[in-house]
């Protein structure tokens, strides 16, 4: 069972560079979510998923875009990588409302922009 | 809008100790739902525990335990005889109940248990 796998783990980018997080979980699961983690301060919700075709904001989206083009697949998306986008990034999924469960995490993202 | 707050930055421990982390939350919602996440050195997030509004019984498993208390809305993490594996960083999260991946989670506290 691979779960949440996300790619790739580790990732140095230049100011002003693009590129895309990948999310694929193997679980049919309805929803999926993004997060960063950054020192002291948790983990915050980017965008969100509850299923394919369906995103909305979470509570820091700036700088972010995502899609849902299939259950499997949640890309994260940044547009112009800034220095204040240096994180860790972890995508979840979980079952739909009707099985409300924990959300299971991938592996996480460690991005620094340079 | 809903907050979660863990007033312990970081608790340091020597081994066989008991030692509680205090998680605090702020929701609207009568439904809800609370977990706490162990992140190890490694740095996954591995889930510990879930738990509904409506259920204020408290959880046991081995070591762990969990008090939630609606009253304060307080859901507490103790560990008893704390070992050095339990070193980690800890999470409390919130959902609301309709859409379960929108977690709101507290700062985290770093436990350092000392052998």
């Amino acid at each position: 069972n691979a779960g949440v796998t996300q790619t790739p783990k580790f990732q140095v980018l230049k100011t002003g560079q693009s590129m895309t997080l990948q999310c694929a979980q193997d679980m049919n699961h309805e929803y999926m979510s993004w997060y960063r983690q950054d020192p002291g301060m948790g983990l915050r919700l980017i965008h969100y998923s509850v299923g394919a075709g369906i995103t909305d904001q979470g509570e820091v989206p700036n700088g972010y875009n995502v899609s849902r083009s299939t259950t499997e697949d949640f890309p994260l998306r940044l547009l112009s990588a800034a220095p204040s986008q240096t994180s860790v990034y972890f995508c979840a999924s979980s079952p739909g409302t009707a099985m409300n469960t924990e959300a299971f995490f991938g592996q996480g993202t460690r991005l620094t922009v340079v | 809008a809903q907050k979660v707050t863990q007033a312990q930055t970081e608790i340091s421990v020597v081994e066989k100790e008991d030692v509680t982390l205090d998680c605090v939350y702020e929701t609207r919602d009568t439904t809800y739902y609370l977990f706490w996440y162990k992140q190890p050195p490694s740095g996954e997030l591995v889930f510990l525990i879930r738990r509904n509004s409506f259920d204020e019984q408290n959880e046991i498993s081995g070591r762990y335990s969990w008090n939630f208390q609606k009253s304060t809305s307080s859901f507490n993490f103790t560990i008893t005889a704390s070992q050095v594996v339990d070193s980690a960083v800890y999470f409390c999260a919130l959902s609301e109940a309709r859409y379960g991946n929108k977690l709101v989670f507290g700062a985290g506290t770093i436990l350092r248990v000392k052998s």
